[in-house]
This record gives structure tokens, C-alpha cells and sequence, in this order.
């Protein structure tokens, strides 16, 4: 079964609008961080919001917000007014066990295409 | 966050021979991770290099391919072995948390093209 699922190869949204992506995860591990990265089409790998399982509340940092829920296994990523430059793709990814011990397994990505 | 740089920032390459890829890091870090992004593809960890012990690497990938080096806090190189085409890859470094805050950083990437 995939650890990182995530659900939309690609998604058009209009420019101001509010954008979800989608990402379930699967893990028995009771301590696991999820992770939000944007890759643009210049290749790189840009940090956006971290949630760590112990963690009450929802992440956010300036636009973004994750909305975390455990029951669910849900760590959704929410980009509150969209602008041009959020045309990327975004990869959701997870650390099984303790804070800072492992490496990142990552979902397929989610195409995103933000139009004037 | 911390900076990090990695040399070469591609390369072509003819098969059967190696390429070693640097990833120089602006302080010292304890973990480093190397990762692979296969074309149109998402990122799968190959290895994660501790300085001063043996790398350990995932499920698919081995040391004979893929030998890494960590000779201090702040180094790190992969060397992808006996090139392939299917070797074509972006290659990417990442470092673990410094400081306070939970996160991974990445390096620039390698993109590797193997005739």
C-alpha cells in the first residue's frame, strides 16, 4: 500500500481563489512528521509547512495552512488566494518516527496550474 | 535554513562510466539524504549518510551502485556507478533539522543524462 497518496495529478484553478490539495497517508507509527514541498519547473525543492502527529494545531506559514486530520489521516494543503507564481507541483511527504531520525517518503505530486 | 550547493549541476554522461555528485552543506548537519527523481517522476530516498558510520539505504538500492561518503558534518558525495540509461535522473541531497525547526532542506538537484 502507498505510504503518501495523493489524489489529483493536476488541478486548474483560477487566480484569488483558494486552492486544496489532497494527501492521505498511512502509517502505524504513532510519532510521524508530514511535510509540504513546491517544486516549480525549475526543479528545485521548496519547504512550505510542516505537521508533526503530536502536534494540536493546524500548521500554517503566511498562506499556507495544512488541515491535519489525525482520525482521517488526512494533511491537507491549503493555499488561501492564489497567485500566478503558486503554478508548480506539490509533493506531500512523511517521516515515520521520532522528530529529525529519517528520511521523506513522498506522494506522486499534484500538477497545479493557476490561471489568470 | 540552511544553504546548500551541489556540484555538478548536470551532466551527460556515456553509459558504463561514473559520476561522483558533491553536496556541500553551510553548516554542519548531523543526517544528510540523498534522493532520486526519475523523470516525471516523484522523489524516492536512496540513502541516508551519517557522518562517521556506514550509509543505509533503502529497499532497491545498494551500495555497489550507489557508494556515498560523509567524511564530516558538512560533506557529503554520491557516486552513481556503471551509468545506465534508466540512471537519468535529477539527484538530489537534503540535510535534517538544525536548530529548532523540523524540516528537510534540498540542494539545487544533479540532473544527470545517461546515453
Amino acid at each position: 500500500a502507498q505510504k503518501i497518496t495523493q489524489t489529483q495529478p493536476g488541478m486548474f484553478v483560477q487566480e484569488k481563489e483558494a486552492v486544496t490539495l489532497d494527501c492521505t497517508y498511512d502509517t502505524s507509527d504513532p510519532s510521524y512528521g508530514l511535510f509540504w514541498y513546491k517544486q516549480p519547473s525549475s526543479g528545485e525543492m521548496i519547504f512550505l509547512i510542516y505537521q508533526g502527529s503530536y502536534d494540536q494545531q493546524n500548521a500554517t506559514e503566511g498562506r499556507y495552512s495544512l488541515n491535519f486530520q489525525k482520525a482521517r489521516k488526512s494533511a491537507n494543503l491549503v493555499i488561501s488566494a492564489s497567485q500566478l507564481g503558486d503554478s508548480a507541483m506539490y509533493f506531500c511527504a512523511m517521516r515515520e518516527g521520532p522528530p529529525r531520525a529519517d528520511g521523506l517518503t513522498f506522494g506522486k505530486g499534484t500538477h497545479l496550474i493557476i490561471q489568470p | 535554513s540552511a544553504v546548500i550547493s551541489q556540484k555538478p549541476s548536470r551532466d551527460i554522461c556515456q553509459r558504463g562510466t561514473s559520476l561522483t555528485i558533491q553536496c556541500q552543506v553551510d553548516s554542519q548537519v548531523t543526517m544528510m539524504f540523498w534522493y532520486r527523481q526519475q523523470p516525471g517522476q516523484s522523489l524516492t530516498l536512496i540513502a541516508t549518510a551519517n557522518q562517521g558510520s556506514e550509509a543505509t539505504y533503502e529497499s532497491g538500492f545498494v551500495i555497489d551502485k550507489f557508494p556515498i561518503s560523509r567524511p564530516n558534518l558538512t560533506f557529503s558525495t554520491l557516486t552513481v556507478s556503471n551509468m545506465s540509461p534508466e540512471d537519468s535522473s535529477i539527484y538530489l541531497c537534503s540535510v535534517g533539522p538544525s536548530g529548532g525547526q523540523e524540516t528537510q532542506y534540498f540542494g539545487p538537484g544533479t540532473r544527470l543524462l545517461v546515453l
